[in-house]
This record gives structure tokens, C-alpha cells and sequence, in this order.
């Protein structure tokens, strides 16, 4: 069992380019979550999940995409990057079902120059 | 969803208690209390949840006041590797949105020997 999974740990990228953040889980948990923390600050939510084809924005939605096309998967994409997207993400999932703790992955850092 | 409110930082000696405290006065009825730990950038990990009982596990204790608009999180004999940003989190239980986790700016413990 090995949680919530997120690839990179770390990736550079050029102001402009494209990237998708990967985040899988392996509990069947219904909730998926993107967060970004910029350093010295809370968690901010990007995009949740609340199942398979179904999602809708956080806090901080802008310049990012999602998709759900199943359980397991819950990738979080960048179009065109730009600094201020530099940032430590975290990807989360929770059953959703009644008071049920959530698990996060252990982060991507993205630099974005 | 309710907001909290928690002090910046706090301090603490090791092996004595350490009781970090949230407000959440306008928490409702349906609403738990959460609390998650964040360890120097790594993904936020779970301690504790309640609704109206006090509750108690392997890391911690937790205590709500009877009108549920505080609580207490207590870790018993605090050891360096406590050392951390408390983050104390209300959420519904009823689905959709409620289940959305937000994250305040949480409360850095500084465990000093």
C-alpha cells in the first residue's frame, strides 16, 4: 500500500513551457486535493476532486488545470509557467465518505525560471 | 467552512507538555475538528480528529471545549521531532465542498531541549 504518489519530486522549468504534475493513490479513496505552499505560507487549494470525472476549483485555480478520469489518478497541469508558479505542490486523498483523515503525497518542488 | 484561528509559534521544553490551541467559533453542527502536522516541507500528516468528545491516540490528546468553539492539542512529552507547523482544520462531514480541507497558517512548535 503505498498511499499517495507524486512524480517528480523536483523539475526546473522555463518560463512558458508545459508540464503535468502526476498524483496517483492506491487506497480507493473517492477525494482527491492539489495544494501549493510558497515558502513561509499555509497550503493553498488549487483543484479537488470529489470523484471519477467530476472536479471544481479552489483558492487559487488560475493557470493550472485538472483532470479525473479515474479513482486512482489525479494530474495536475501547467499550460504555460510562469514564476510565480514556483512552488512546493501537494497532492491529497480522503475516503469522503463521514470523518475520515486525508493523506498527502510528500510534494513536487517546481522552480520555474 | 469554519474558519480557525491559532497563534504564530509557541515554545516548548522537551519532555513537557505541549497544548497548542485553536478557535473556531463558528464552527457548526456538522463540523469536525482536525488536526495535521507539516515536519520542515514534507507532506502534511494527520494526528487527530473530534466532533464534541474529548479523544486521545498515540500522538495525541484532544480537547473541546463544551460550546466546540476551541480546542486544545496536546502532545503529552514533546520531543525534538515535534517540532513542526500545527495546522488545525474544520471540516464537514456531509460531502461535496464540505469536504474540502483549508489550511490556515497553522502554529510553528519549536521543541527546544
Amino acid at each position: 500500500n503505498a498511499g499517495v504518489t507524486q512524480t517528480p519530486k523536483f523539475r526546473i522549468l522555463k518560463i512558458g513551457q508545459s508540464m503535468t504534475l502526476q498524483c496517483t493513490q492506491d487506497m480507493n479513496h473517492n477525494y482527491m486535493y492539489w495544494y501549493r505552499q510558497d515558502p513561509g505560507m499555509g497550503l493553498k487549494l488549487i483543484y479537488y476532486s470529489v470523484g471519477a470525472g467530476i472536479t471544481d476549483k479552489g483558492e487559487v485555480p488560475n493557470g493550472y488545470n485538472v483532470s479525473r478520469s479515474t479513482t486512482e489518478d489525479f494530474p495536475l497541469r501547467l499550460e504555460l509557467a510562469a514564476p510565480s508558479q514556483t512552488s512546493v505542490y501537494f497532492c491529497a486523498s480522503t475516503l469522503g465518505q463521514g470523518n475520515t483523515e486525508a493523506f498527502f503525497g510528500q510534494g513536487t518542488r517546481l522552480t520555474v525560471v | 467552512d469554519a474558519k480557525t484561528t491559532q497563534p504564530t509559534s509557541m515554545d516548548c521544553a522537551e519532555g513537557r507538555a505541549a497544548n497548542l490551541p485553536c478557535n473556531h467559533s463558528t464552527i457548526s453542527g456538522n463540523e469536525y475538528v482536525y488536526w495535521y502536522r507539516q515536519i520542515h516541507s514534507q507532506g502534511p500528516q494527520y494526528i487527530i480528529h473530534g466532533l464534541k468528545n474529548n479523544e486521545t491516540n498515540e500522538m495525541a490528546s484532544l480537547i473541546i471545549t463544551e460550546d466546540r468553539k476551541s480546542s486544545t492539542l496536546i502532545l503529552p512529552h514533546a520531543t525534538l521531532r515535534d517540532t513542526a507547523v500545527y495546522y488545525c482544520i474544520v471540516r464537514g462531514a456531509s460531502g461535496g465542498s464540505n469536504y474540502k480541507l483549508t489550511f490556515g497558517k497553522g502554529t510553528l512548535l519549536t521543541v527546544n531541549p
